[in-house]
């Protein structure tokens, strides 16, 4: 079974339009971790953010912000004013426990237009 | 940039060949990671080493193995090459802990090509 599912496979927005990536993640553990990655073409990772399953306090970083749901087991993230600097691929990713274990959705891919 | 180093960033190999990749942690960093991703996918965990134990394991097959060295940096081998582990392997280093923001660092990967 999936433990973190990302429906969208792409979506196309023109410049400064609001975007946002869902994630939604099974897990039974009561303590776990959630994470969203960027993956620019140069393909390397980039940390956006992580969130501990006991904080349920949402986020908001400059133009990112994210909506952590328990109730529904979502961990959303949204871009404001896109630009086209956004354009990549994020991944949602969860880990549980121990930290010894991860698991990456599929992925969407952002391309956002002038 | 992360401090995380992978060598080398690409590879082409024949089946059944066998591979060893590296990866430099960053400093201060006690915890290796290693994913597969294949093309078009997301990250799949392969294995985590801590202090040079294995720590935690993904579903691979036990061809995949790992070291991991008294300076944290770390290596994957594969033998026996098939031509679906034709993938970019990444490297993460990390040192995490619960209260923290702490996370996994990434590395540019490896390349690999299986003919």
């Amino acid at each position: 079974a999936q433990k973190v599912t990302q429906a969208q496979t792409e979506i196309s927005v023109v410049e400064k339009e609001d975007v946002t990536l869902d994630c939604v993640y099974e897990t039974r553990d009561t303590t776990y971790y959630l994470f969203w990655y960027k993956q620019p073409p140069s393909g390397e990772l980039v940390f956006l953010i992580r969130r501990n399953s006991f904080d349920e306090q949402n986020e908001i970083s400059g133009r990112y912000s994210w909506n952590f749901q328990k109730s529904t087991s979502s961990f959303n993230f949204t871009i404001t004013a896109s630009q086209v600097v956004d354009s990549a691929v994020y991944f949602c990713a969860l880990s549980e426990n121990n930290f010894n274990k991860f698991y990456f959705g599929s992925g969407t891919k952002l391309n956002v237009k002038p | 940039e992360t401090g995380v180093t992978q060598s080398p960033t690409h590879l082409i190999k024949t089946r059944g060949q066998q591979v060893t990749l590296r990866c430099s942690s960053q400093s201060g960093h006690n915890t290796v990671s290693w994913y597969q991703q294949a093309l078009g996918q997301g990250p799949q965990f392969i294995f985590q080493y801590y202090r040079e134990e294995e720590n935690g394991r993904g579903n691979f097959p036990p061809r995949f193995s790992g070291l991991q060295f008294p300076n944290y940096s770390s290596e994957l081998n594969v033998n026996a090459l098939e031509l679906d582990d034709s993938a970019l392997y990444l490297c993460a280093s990390s040192s995490f802990g619960q209260a923290s923001q702490e996370t996994q660092y990434f590395g540019p990967g490896t390349r690999l090509l299986v003919l």
